[in-house]
């Protein structure tokens, strides 16, 4: 069975500190694509990044970077420098290859990260 | 860029109504996907569909129906609402996974419904 843990349920900093979001996965499938999604106040999610298995290079768009290991099964997210707008609730999905789901995500439960001025 | 769109943001309706929810996307995407989302519970699937009249069940989907007589809107149906079908629900689209590789989905903004 897939699995999606998010083990942070809420995270609070001050702004300009660095904070790390933990995810980590559960498949038995060696094809799948990992993504974090953002949930801004106002409830729409919102796609960040799209990893596939096979790609292991860390990424960075920005204040965001993500850290990708599969020797842990996890997909890290770290927002450098936040800010207040980086408040949200930020949720990591899991999704198999095209033979397996046709494309469903299989969501974590979120982590609320606050940003205090 | 896409967009979706959900009929309401707020609804409030009484128990044992029949309520729609719907869900229009303007990019031709062949999935759609509905999901609730529940403090501490995260995001869960309640049904899905790849194609016009086709419906997969998801996670949850009791005491919900689903129908997609058109490519771009997929309409959740709560027969007979109950006061644990209050929650936020949100439409979400995506085009279909060639071999090989996934897409993002991309989300409305939500329907929060409320049910008394």
């Amino acid at each position: 069975a897939q699995k999606v843990t998010q083990a942070q349920t809420e995270i609070s900093v001050v702004e300009k500190e660095d904070v790390t979001l933990d995810c980590v996965y559960e498949t038995r499938d060696t094809t799948y694509y990992l993504f974090w999604y953002k949930q801004p106040p106002s409830g729409e999610l919102v796609f960040l990044i799209r990893r596939n298995s096979f790609d292991e290079q860390n990424e960075i768009s920005g204040r965001y970077s993500w850290n990708f290991q599969k020797s842990t099964s996890s997909f890290n997210f770290t927002i450098t420098a936040s800010q207040v707008v980086d408040s949200a609730v930020y949720f990591c999905a899991l999704s198999l290859d095209y033979g397996g789901s046709q494309g469903n995500l299989i969501f974590g439960k979120g982590t609320k990260l606050s940003v205090k001025p | 860029d896409v967009k979706v769109t959900q009929s309401s943001r707020y609804l409030v309706k009484r128990t044992g109504e029949k309520v729609f929810l719907e869900c229009v996307q303007d990019m031709d995407h062949e999935n759609m996907f509905w999901y609730r989302q529940d403090p501490g519970l995260g995001l869960r699937l309640i049904y899905f569909s790849y194609d016009v009249k086709m419906k997969e069940k998801g996670d949850i989907p009791e005491g919900y129906s689903v129908s997609r007589e058109k490519k771009e809107r997929f309409s959740l149906i709560l027969e007979s609402a109950s006061t644990n079908q209050t929650s936020m629900y949100l439409c979400a689209s995506s085009p279909y996974p060639e071999t090989g590789s996934s897409y993002e989905q991309y989300f409305g903004p939500g329907t929060r419904l409320t049910v008394t």
